[in-house]
């Protein structure tokens, strides 16, 4: 079945650090990819998403670029401010029922001024 | 924000009592979607619905039951609560393509 591996966390940064969260995946067929994004005590906010290869989603600073033949779908920011810490879902579907979606377990970023 | 309210967003409730979740939503999108969050692993999700009175299971399905009479209203039932039922649940909804949205979740302890 369709999977979704995610760089194990917690990842600690300093404020204006490059940010790198890995994810790759295994699936059949051509999925849609998602980055979410998850404040405390809140629900998941769709991030950015990529719905064929080499498309790049970006958004609020944040990129991933799918990358088909690593079966990859990294997260990177630039320069992380302290906002930027929350949890972060690495997620993949097929392309017509987008909220069935395998989620990677989560990565927990903090950001330190 | 997209429009999903969940229902009630805290409960706690004996072992063995039947329990309902609310979700409903005003994006009029067709498919919505039940999911739970433990430590440790991610979201997995439990039904979904893909229209009125049409669902499906998931991957964690067992014990729960649910149900669409109206596109907006998708109820969420566990029939004798667990303690392994213990979760943060959250709905979703989605218009098909695209991603999802995700209501703020129900925190249901089961003691």
């Amino acid at each position: 079945g369709d999977s979704v591996t995610q760089m194990e966390g917690p990842v600690t940064l300093s404020e204006e650090a490059f940010l790198t969260i890995n994810c790759t995946y295994t699936a059949t067929g051509y999925p849609s990819l998602f980055w979410y994004v998850q404040y405390p005590g809140e629900g998941l906010q769709l991030l950015l998403k990529a719905t064929k290869a080499d498309d790049k989603g970006s958004n609020k600073g944040f990129e991933a670029t799918y990358r088909k033949e690593t079966t990859s779908f990294h997260l990177e920011k630039g320069s992380v401010q302290v906002s930027d810490s929350a949890v972060y879902f690495c997620a993949l579907s097929d392309n017509t029922n987008a909220g069935k979606s395998t989620f990677g377990d989560g990565t927990t970023l903090t950001v330190k001024p | 924000d997209a429009g999903i309210t969940q229902s009630p967003r805290h409960k706690v409730t004996e072992t063995g009592t039947p329990v309902t979740l609310r979700c409903h939503q005003t994006e009029n999108h067709r498919y919505m979607y039940w999911y739970r969050q433990d430590p440790g692993h991610g979201l997995r999700l439990i039904h979904y619905s893909y229209g009125v009175k049409d669902t499906d299971k998931g991957e964690v399905s067992d014990g729960y039951s649910v149900s669409r009479s109206k596109t907006e209203d998708f109820l969420l039932t566990l029939e004798s609560a667990t303690s392994s039922q213990t979760s943060v649940y959250f709905c979703a909804i989605s218009p098909g393509q695209g991603g999802a949205f995700f209501g703020q979740g129900t925190r249901l302890t089961v003691v």
